[in-house]
């Protein structure tokens, strides 16, 4: 699998937003959700939310909700996190990562991650 | 919510050991729902393990994962200098659907 490449470094001011891609194969587009996971520095791994591009639908974790908008464009095979209102607790790599779509009975759902973004770090400072 | 909980934090193991990880969920999750991460210095986390205890793709067979209920093991059956490394449990909850990770262990050389 070709991992997704995602957009480069950013550096943000509090409260302001930031916006970031994530390019994936064609292939990976049409067959996986793409999740967002974040991890600041010395830290563990923490959901952000998941977009099954196919279906254009979202799903964000609580934490997030308000101020976090994922988004897809399938003609690119892009995905977007687009992250509002930061503070500096939001100083982080952030990753995209492909889900895997897997029958559960006849149902499709997305739940391991098989292939990693190269991460973008986001740092917000005054 | 389900929360995970790895131990130990921090397994000081050498090369040719055997490495044993727990992750323990807060109440009984399905194993097919269960997943595990290697992650390396400076890299993006690698999935190792699926379905509790489906090998991905490439993944040497030193890797095992067994487990259901509330817990769950990652065994590394004999450590090689590359295995030296955060790993990760991961849960899906489906309704609403949610991923969980759990805090991670280090496995550094002793």
């Amino acid at each position: 699998q070709v991992p997704p490449v995602q957009s480069g470094a950013e550096v943000e001011k509090p409260g302001s937003s930031v916006k970031v891609s994530c390019k994936a194969s064609g292939g990976t587009f049409s067959s996986h959700a793409i999740n967002w996971v974040r991890q600041a520095p010395g830290q563990g791994l923490e959901w952000i939310g998941r977009i099954i591009p196919r279906l254009n639908t979202v799903s964000y974790a609580q934490n997030f909700q308000g101020r976090v908008t994922i988004s897809a464009d399938k003609s690119t095979s892009t995905a977007f996190m687009e992250l509002s209102f930061l503070r500096s607790e939001d100083t982080a790599i952030y990753y995209c990562a492909g889900l895997r779509g897997v029958y559960i009975g006849v149902v499709i759902d997305y739940y391991y991650m098989d292939v990693w973004g190269n991460g973008t770090t986001v740092t917000v400072s005054s | 919510e389900i929360v995970l909980t790895q131990s130990p934090g921090t397994l000081s193991l050498s090369p040719g050991e055997r490495a044993t990880l727990s992750c323990r969920a807060s109440q009984s999750v399905s194993s097919t729902y269960v997943a595990w991460y290697q992650q390396k210095p400076g890299q993006a986390p690698r999935l190792l393990i699926h379905g509790s205890s489906s090998r991905a793709t490439g993944i040497p067979d030193r890797f095992s994962g067994t487990g259901s209920g509330t817990d769950f093991t990652l065994t590394i059956s004999r450590l090689e200098p590359e295995d030296f490394a955060v790993y990760y449990c991961q849960h899906y909850g489906s309704s609403p659907p949610m991923f969980t990770f759990g805090p991670g262990t280090k496995v550094d050389v002793k």
